[in-house]
């Protein structure tokens, strides 16, 4: 049982390079979200989704599209990369069942935008 | 919309001194809160949580956390800390009807010299 598992754990980009983030768990987890880190502010959450086929729109959207087309996987892609995204992002991903919030967090993307 | 704030951005402690983070959340409805700590180059981990009934939580290592609810306030605690506290800690908030995502505070540094 793996968890959450993120890929890359580290990557370096160039100003207006697209890449994607991946998120992958594999405890039939309905609800999956991002979040970047950044020092002094603690998580902000950028898109969520409550179940395949289903996304929303977080505090910090901006710059960033997901898509869930399986309940295991919910990639995170950046179309052209700013060096405001340079951030640590995390996955995390928790069940349905009710009252249930926690979140179980993968363990993290370094990402530089030079 | 949720929010929460922690006072304490970074703090110093000896080892064996008593520990209280605070954390306040604006929300009007009913409430789920959280405590998270990030341990030097890992990723976020529960530390208790709250979700209804008695407002004094225990959670993990000796940490508990009370509920305060017309204070809007869930502070953590803990009465003897170690060097291997030395961590970052984030209180969050999600409505018990919520989206299974969480607000996060902006995180208290913690720094325990031995």
């Amino acid at each position: 049982n793996a968890g959450v598992t993120q890929t890359p754990k580290f990557q370096v980009l160039k100003t207006g390079q697209s890449m994607t983030l991946q998120c992958a768990q594999d405890m039939n987890h309905e609800y999956m979200s991002w979040y970047r880190q950044d020092p002094g502010m603690g998580l902000r959450l950028i898109h969520y989704s409550v179940g395949a086929g289903i996304t929303d729109q977080g505090e910090v959207p901006n710059g960033y599209n997901v898509s869930r087309s399986t309940t295991e996987d919910f990639p995170l892609r950046l179309l052209s990369a700013a060096p405001s995204q340079t951030s640590v992002y995390f996955c995390a991903s928790t069940p349905r069942v009710s009252g249930a919030n926690v979140l179980t967090f993968g363990a993290g993307s370094r990402l530089t935008v030079l | 919309a949720q929010s929460v704030s922690q006072h304490n951005h970074h703090v110093i402690l000896s080892e064996a001194a008593s520990l209280e983070l605070g954390c306040n959340y604006s929300y009007g409805g009913t409430v789920n809160l959280f405590w998270y700590v990030q341990y030097p180059g890992q990723h976020l981990q529960l530390l208790l949580k709250y979700f209804s009934g008695d407002p004094l939580v225990k959670g993990i290592k000796g940490f508990e956390a009370e509920f305060i609810k017309s204070k809007f306030s869930f502070n953590l605690r803990k009465p003897s800390v170690q060097w291997s506290d030395t961590a970052e800690y984030f209180c969050a908030v999600t409505s018990a009807a919520g989206r299974r995502a969480l607000t996060f505070g902006s995180g208290t540094r913690l720094q325990v010299q031995p």
